[in-house]
């Protein structure tokens, strides 16, 4: 079975610009997390997605926003890029079909911003 | 609010030798779970071991072992017989336990164990 994957794996934008990051769960998941690691603030939660709805949300402003699509992969747009969101952006993806599910986490998509 | 706590940036252990890297966490639910992560260089997160709050039984996973304190919020995990390839940054988590819910995890900073040859 296809683990979680993430496109592109390596994104340089200048400040102002807009990204979209791409999660591809693993089949047959229904939930993808989304999180942004940085050395400074280590890892944080950006939002989670359960059958194309926001379930969970973090403390990060509105430029981050993110989707997900009815095969339940996600996407995640950071508008308005400042150099503070360079950083790695990890997804991870989990069944929901039983209570104990396990988080599976992806490659990460490296962004700079410049 | 949740917060993990590994106070330790940076260990180091020589190979085939033991370690035990150290988790503190606050919270004031009873149902939760803890989880230790491990991150190696360029790759990505796996999981390595997982604690049930509600399981008095330490958690084992070959050569990975845990201290589960509950009273005192602690969560340490043990390495035996150290190998080259446990070098990695090693997270511990925090995610509450609900039926059927969403909860994401909330992590420590993070500790980075290098492994002597």
């Amino acid at each position: 079975k296809a683990g979680v994957t993430q496109t592109p794996r390596y994104l340089i934008k200048t400040r102002g610009q807009q990204v979209t990051l791409s999660c591809s769960p693993i089949s047959g998941h229904r939930s993808v997390s989304w999180y942004q690691q940085t050395p400074g603030q280590g890892l944080q939660f950006l939002f989670e997605y359960f059958s194309e709805t926001q379930r969970n949300k973090g403390n990060f402003p509105g430029r981050f926003s993110g989707r997900q699509f009815s095969n339940s992969r996600s996407e995640m747009n950071v508008s308005t890029l400042e150099l503070g969101d360079s950083a790695l952006y990890l997804c991870a993806s989990s069944s929901f079909r039983y209570i104990d599910n396990e988080q599976f986490f992806g490659p990460g998509t490296r962004l700079t911003v410049l | 609010a949740q917060t993990v706590t590994q106070s330790q940036p940076e260990m180091s252990v020589q190979e085939a030798e033991t370690v035990t890297l150290s988790c503190t966490y606050d919270t004031s639910e009873s149902d939760y779970y803890l989880f230790w992560y491990k991150q190696p260089p360029s790759r990505q997160m796996i999981l390595v071991i997982r604690q049930e709050a509600y399981k008095q039984q330490n958690a084992t996973e070959n050569r990975f072992s845990v201290n589960f304190q509950k009273a005192a919020k602690s969560f340490s995990l043990k390495i035996s017989d150290s190998q080259l390839g446990d070098a990695a940054m090693y997270f511990c988590a925090y995610r509450r336990r609900t039926q059927g819910g969403s909860e994401k995890l909330v992590f420590g900073k993070g500790m980075k164990l290098t492994v002597n040859p």
